[in-house]
């Protein structure tokens, strides 16, 4: 099993949309990462969170430290938003990474 | 002007030969990674670095070998190459160990046949 879970897999949703995508772990973390990977390869940071929430435009992001889950979420949706989302997870013990799997979404025109 | 630069960004080899990735950063982070993306995109930390010193060093095969010659470089060193090596390899950087303001380079698709 592994130590993030991301869900969905996969979404796909018509433009201006709100989109959720879930993320849960099952470690003691100092840190959570969300990160967005274009079509393209490329990975881009989007926020790093150990308590509370944040946004960065149409992007939210909150974690729960006591239910150890975090979501982010989209306003607004664009096709350019259209990405793989992947949650990290940095863990107190041992100073290791863990990752999610990925969400693909694709936003339709 | 690149903040995290990656060369190559290709790299096609034989199996059983040595090759170097080199990673590069002008943002004037401590910390340094290196990470593997498989054919099914899963991400997986490979190496970290924070001032020139190893802190995260993964289960992967002693093959590999990263080098930090100063803390803006971090290169990997991957030694008789095998097809399962075939991935992306992803550097990036952040300003410490704790991961804040995560840049990553742009890949290198390393394919070995």
């Amino acid at each position: 099993k592994n130590e993030v879970e991301q869900s969905p897999q996969n979404l796909t949703a018509q433009e201006g949309e709100f989109i959720t995508i879930n993320c849960s772990y099952s470690v003691g973390i100092s840190a959570l990462h969300w990160l967005q990977q274009h079509p393209g390869g490329g990975i881009v940071s989007l926020f790093m969170l150990s308590s509370g929430k944040k946004k960065h435009g149409r992007l939210i992001a909150t974690i729960n430290i006591q239910e150890k889950h975090s979501s982010l979420h989209i306003t607004a949706s664009h096709p350019r938003d259209s990405a793989v989302y992947i949650c990290a997870v940095r863990s107190t013990a041992g100073n290791q990474f863990y990752f999610g799997t990925g969400t693909s979404l694709t936003v339709i025109p | 002007d690149t903040a995290v630069s990656q060369t190559p960004k290709y790299l096609v080899t034989q199996m059983g030969n040595d090759k170097s990735i080199k990673c590069e950063q002008n943002l004037g982070h401590d910390t340094m990674y290196w990470y593997k993306q498989d054919s099914k995109k899963f991400l997986k930390i490979m190496f970290s670095y924070n001032n020139k010193e190893l802190i995260i060093n993964e289960t992967v095969p002693n093959r590999f070998s990263p080098k930090s010659p100063d803390k803006a470089h971090l290169n990997l060193h991957i030694n008789s190459l095998e097809l399962g090596d075939s991935a992306v390899y992803f550097c990036a950087s952040s300003q410490n160990s704790g991961g804040s303001g995560y840049t990553f380079g742009s890949g290198t698709r390393l394919t070995v046949v």
